[in-house]
This record gives C-alpha cells, structure tokens and sequence, in this order.
C-alpha cells in the first residue's frame, strides 16, 4: 500500500525566508505531484514530476524528484506573503487513485 | 474550454437524508475521481469510473455509498442515509485516455450533515 508522508505539517515563516517541504513516499510510484489549495478552495496544480532527477520551477517555489530515495521536495525562495496556503503532495495515480499526504499548512508572516 | 464542474458547490442534510454529489469532467475526458476531504486531511479516494463503468471502488465505504458515471449525464456520488460522519468536502477530478494521465480537480462540494 502506497503511504505519503509530509513534513513539515506547520510551517510559519516570515517573508524573505527560504524554505523546504519534504516528501516521502513508500513504494515505487511513476509521477509525483504537488498542489496548492487555498481555504474552502480547489486544488491547484503546481508541479508534475515524471522521471528521477526532475526539477521544475515557477516563480519562487522549485520542485524536485528523487525516486531512488523515494523523496520530493518543494522549495521556497525569497517566501511572499501570497504564497501562504496549503501544500500537497500525491503519488500513484493509477486505477486506485492519488495518494495523498497530509499537507503542509504554510502561514507566511510579513 | 470549461473546467470540471461540481454542484452543488454546498449540501447541507440532516441525518437520514440522502445526498447527491454531481461531477461534470472536462470536456473530451471519459475518466472521473471521486476523493473525500475530511477537516485538515489530505484528499482519499473513494472510486475511479469510466463510462458506464467502476473501475476500483477500493476506498468507498462499503455501505451507503454508491457511484455511477452514466453514458450521457454527470458522475453522481450518492450518499444514502448520511451521519454527522459524513460531512467533508468532496472532490471529482477528471482525466482523459489511461489512468495515468493528470487529473484536474472539481471545485469541490462541502457536505454539512446536521
């Protein structure tokens, strides 16, 4: 059974700050994914990492794969306060759905 | 091009009541995710459907909860005799061709049982 876990679960930073979420997964899974979710709102759709060793990057958050260490990580750079929200990533992705973790609740503070 | 679409977008039920939660997937796809949100979790799945078919309800309580994805119509989630327990939001994502493919999520409907 394919488990995801992230961490932190809180983060509170303050703006300028540099920062990263991990994420762990425990069996071989072919895309990892990370979403933003504001309160009451949808997911969004930040990154979709596809093969070991990938990097993506838009604006201050950057995003990378490891999948011999079954690791992704999201940074973020120079932290603004727009990006306080909810981050999650996902693995799987087949019949039996994405598996999701918990979420990392990110309060950026001016 | 329209996004998936869900309504209602707010369901509120008191216990005993049932609730149908529908999905329209984005156009083109023929492949829609039905996952739970409960406060401060992360999404579950409950059912993966093609048309007119299930393909894996492994994460669908076995009772009171059923699914369909009709040839013509939505996808409907339907809560039969609904408890405080069930209150959460509920997402659809669609995807288009293999399961593999990206889903793009549903704005969600929130479900308050009274």
């Amino acid at each position: 059974e394919l488990k995801v876990e992230q961490n932190p679960l809180f983060l509170s930073m303050q703006e300028g700050k540099n920062y990263t979420i991990y994420c762990n997964y425990s069996t071989t899974s072919d895309r990892l994914y990370w979403y933003r979710q504001d309160p009451g709102k949808s997911l969004e759709s930040l990154f979709v990492l596809l093969s070991n060793g990938a990097v993506k990057q838009e604006g201050r958050l950057m995003a990378s794969l490891d999948t011999k260490a079954r690791l992704s990580t999201l940074h973020i750079t120079a932290a603004v306060h727009d990006l306080s929200a909810t981050y999650f990533c996902a693995a799987g992705g087949g019949a039996d759905g994405l598996t999701f973790g918990k979420g990392t609740h990110l309060i950026i503070q001016p | 091009n329209a996004g998936v679409m869900q309504n209602p977008r707010h369901l509120v039920r008191r216990r005993g009541q049932e609730a149908r939660l529908r999905c329209s997937p984005m156009k083109g796809h023929s492949h829609v995710y039905w996952y739970r949100q409960l406060p401060e979790e992360g999404l579950k799945f409950m059912v993966y459907l093609q048309k007119e078919n299930i393909i894996d309800e492994s994460g669908m309580p076995k009772e009171r909860f059923s699914a369909e994805f009709p040839k013509e119509g939505p996808s409907i989630l339907r809560i039969q005799q609904v408890v405080r327990g069930d209150s959460a939001a509920y997402f659809c994502a669609s995807t288009f061709g293999t399961a593999n493919n990206e889903q793009f999520f549903g704005p969600g409907t929130r479900l308050t049982v009274l």
